[in-house]
């Protein structure tokens, strides 16, 4: 079936360093990509998403650019934030019964930004 | 801009008890998708309805059953709890792509 494969954490780093979180995937077909972000105590809030091949997904100096060749969908940040400490998760639509999509996450990335 | 209801947002349950989740979509949000968040876990998807009718199911227990109403909301129940039903559970709309709800806390004790 379709996977996702993120990096381990946690990832930690000072503020204004430059972040990368690697996201891979397997599936058939195209599926759309996802990273979602999670604060604490919170539910999980879209952060960025990418429909086709090449496409590239960015929100709040987040980018993540789809893949097909190397199926990856790395999450990218030039200059991070105390306030960006969160986990972050990498997900993939999956085509389910019916034709109706769920999502497929992995195992998700703690970041922690230090002053 | 209205989002995802959950409710209760935590709930206490002994072990073998019962309980209920409620999930209100966004208004003319028609699918309603439950994921289940366990401990450092990533989410898991438990069920889908589409119209009121279950449209995919995936690691869903036996003991956990589900339906969606005539005003769009779902419910997801609970029963003979265990001390590994201890999660978060969420549950997503979508029309192109899905908006998660804050979630429940639930702890089996």
């Amino acid at each position: 079936g379709n996977s996702v494969t993120q990096m381990e954490g946690p990832v930690t780093l000072s503020e204004e360093a430059f972040l990368t979180i690697n996201c891979t995937y397997t599936a058939t077909g195209y599926p759309s990509l996802f990273w979602y972000v999670q604060y604490p105590g919170e539910g999980l809030q879209l952060l960025l998403k990418a429909t086709k091949a090449d496409d590239k997904g960015s929100n709040k100096g987040f980018e993540a650019t789809y893949r097909k060749e190397t199926t990856s969908f790395h999450l990218e940040k030039g200059s991070v934030q105390v306030s960006d400490s969160a986990v972050y998760f990498c997900a993939l639509s999956d085509l389910g019964r019916g034709g109706f999509q769920k999502l497929v996450f992995g195992t998700g990335t703690r970041l922690l930004v230090s002053p | 801009a209205a989002g995802v209801i959950q409710s209760p947002r935590h709930l206490i349950k002994e072990k073998r008890e019962t309980a209920t989740l409620k999930c209100y979509p966004i208004p003319r949000h028609d699918t309603v998708y439950w994921y289940q968040q366990g401990p450092g876990q990533d989410p898991q998807f438990l069920i889908s309805f589409y119209e009121k009718m279950q449209s995919d199911k995936g690691s869903i227990p036996d003991r956990f059953s589900a339906q969606q109403f005539s005003d769009y909301h779902s419910e997801l129940n609970m029963s003979s709890l265990e001390l590994g039903d201890s999660a978060l559970y969420f549950c997503a709309t979508d029309v192109y792509e899905q908006f998660f709800g804050p979630g429940t806390r639930l702890t089996v004790l």
